[in-house]
């Protein structure tokens, strides 16, 4: 069965810097999906940022970018010039296309102004 | 384009009572999902459907538990002789299915609390 890990329960970064945060994956599929998903406290799940497996290119949406390592199997999610409102759980989240979204247990980011 | 909708966004319930948990999916989305969130953790896969079918309901507790999305209307989580262990936030989310990057839409959620 797929599995989608993220090893930091909690971050933290300082307004307008960098931060990274951790998701690897298991799977023996060779096309797939992954996403990242923001739930602030209003609990909505915000798309944030998808990858295709099958592309080589690191996906980008403005301040957010992933570093895709396909052989490694691991999917970081890196937002730059972190705002207040960046502040929220992350969930990294994987499907083979046609099946649920399995996610990872999720990592708090909490925005020091 | 409306997004997703769930109703109601709270809803509290006795232990013993049912719970009817409705999401309309995205206009022009025929495939919906239902997870559950236990607090302080992750969303976990209940069920999947398309129009009048269960494609894969692999998730979703055998007893008690019900899903079903109708050719009209909303589909529908139904919850019976609800028990505490049920208490979580419920997310339904739509796909379309005919794009490539197989991304779902999720809709506010409702939180249900037994008590």
């Amino acid at each position: 069965a797929q599995t989608v890990t993220q090893s930091q329960p909690e971050m933290s970064v300082q307004e307008a810097e960098t931060v990274t945060l951790s998701c690897t994956y298991d799977t023996s599929e060779s096309d797939y999906y992954l996403f990242w998903y923001k739930q602030p406290p209003s609990r909505q799940m915000i798309l944030v940022i998808r990858q295709e497996a099958y592309k080589q290119q690191n996906a980008t949406e403005n301040r957010f970018s992933v570093n895709f390592q396909k052989a490694a199997k691991s999917f970081s999610l890196k937002i730059s010039d972190s705002q207040l409102g960046d502040a929220a759980m992350y969930f990294c989240a994987y499907t083979k296309g046609n099946t649920p979204l399995v996610f990872g247990k999720g990592t708090r980011l909490s925005v020091i102004a | 384009n409306a997004g997703v909708m769930q109703n109601p966004r709270h809803l509290v319930r006795r232990r013993g009572q049912e719970a009817r948990l409705r999401c309309s999916p995205m206009k022009g989305h025929s495939h919906v999902y239902w997870y559950r969130q236990l607090p302080e953790e992750g969303l976990k896969f209940m069920v999947y459907l398309q129009k009048e079918n269960i494609i894969d309901e692999s998730g979703m507790p055998k007893e008690r538990f019900s899903a079903e999305f109708p050719k009209e209307g909303p589909s529908i989580l139904r919850i019976q002789q609800v028990v505490r262990g049920d208490s979580a936030a419920y997310f339904c989310a739509s796909s379309p299915r005919s794009g490539s990057t197989y991304e779902q839409y999720f809709g506010p959620g409702t939180r249900l609390t037994v008590t």
